[in-house]
């Protein structure tokens, strides 16, 4: 158990609907990482949240949003969702901004887009 | 700027080593190596940073050459708990983030 928590566990929605992914990092940690993966991309980094802030962006679609809020859990907004957005999403979390700190990667969600 | 991966996949018996090669094609400033077991969140190994300095754990090694921008991952008298998938996360010098190659499936079998 790495200490940081996602949910829901398992997502089933249908096309062009919005779902919201939660995470609550470890106790301590300032940092929230979003990634995605999918069986033929492997782990896709979305973005970055450091104390409320953005750090940085990876290739995130316009479609998906995330916010990291005051007590430290942050929230990914996936809307007009397709097919291909089916995928494994990771949050992890790290102590500070620092990349070279381990990230704890949480259990997942898992989103089908039917 | 995703790194590249090799091999793609490895089969073992207990008590043989691997090797799982990254490579980037733009300058590195650290390399994060990740193991991921099947239905699991992946697992950090260890870091590797710019300028020698080396963090992990456990009984597995790696090196990363500045030069050639590259990092191994060495696997010795490999355990049936080493299956799973291994990851490098690259960062670069001019960015702000990890990026993940595409994995190595390795497979250890009795």
């Amino acid at each position: 158990d790495s200490g940081v928590t996602q949910t829901p566990k398992h997502l089933i929605t249908a096309t062009g609907q919005r779902v919201t992914l939660r995470c609550s990092p470890r106790s301590g940690d300032l940092s929230v990482y979003w990634y995605q993966q999918s069986l033929d991309q492997g782990l896709q980094f979305l973005i970055h949240y450091y104390n409320g802030e953005e750090r940085a962006k990876g290739n995130i679609l316009e479609r998906f949003s995330a916010q990291q809020f005051p007590d430290l859990h942050s929230e990914l907004n996936l809307s007009s969702l397709e097919l291909g957005d089916s995928a494994l999403y990771f949050c992890a979390s790290s102590v500070d901004a620092n990349y070279y700190n381990e990230q704890f990667f949480g259990p997942g969600t898992r989103l089908t887009v039917l | 700027q995703q790194p590249v991966q090799s091999p793609q996949a490895v089969i073992l018996r207990e008590g043989e080593d691997a090797v799982i090669n990254c490579s980037s094609s733009k300058a590195l400033y650290s390399v994060h190596w990740y193991r991921q077991k099947h239905g699991e969140a992946p697992v950090f190994l260890m870091i590797l940073l710019k300028g020698g300095e080396q963090k992990g754990h456990d009984k597995i090694s790696a090196s990363f050459n500045e030069k050639k921008q590259q990092s191994s991952l060495y696997l010795t008298a490999s355990q049936l708990s080493y299956s799973g998938t291994y990851f490098c996360g690259t960062e670069l010098d001019d960015t702000d983030k990890l990026i993940f190659g595409t994995g190595t499936r390795l497979q250890v079998f009795p």
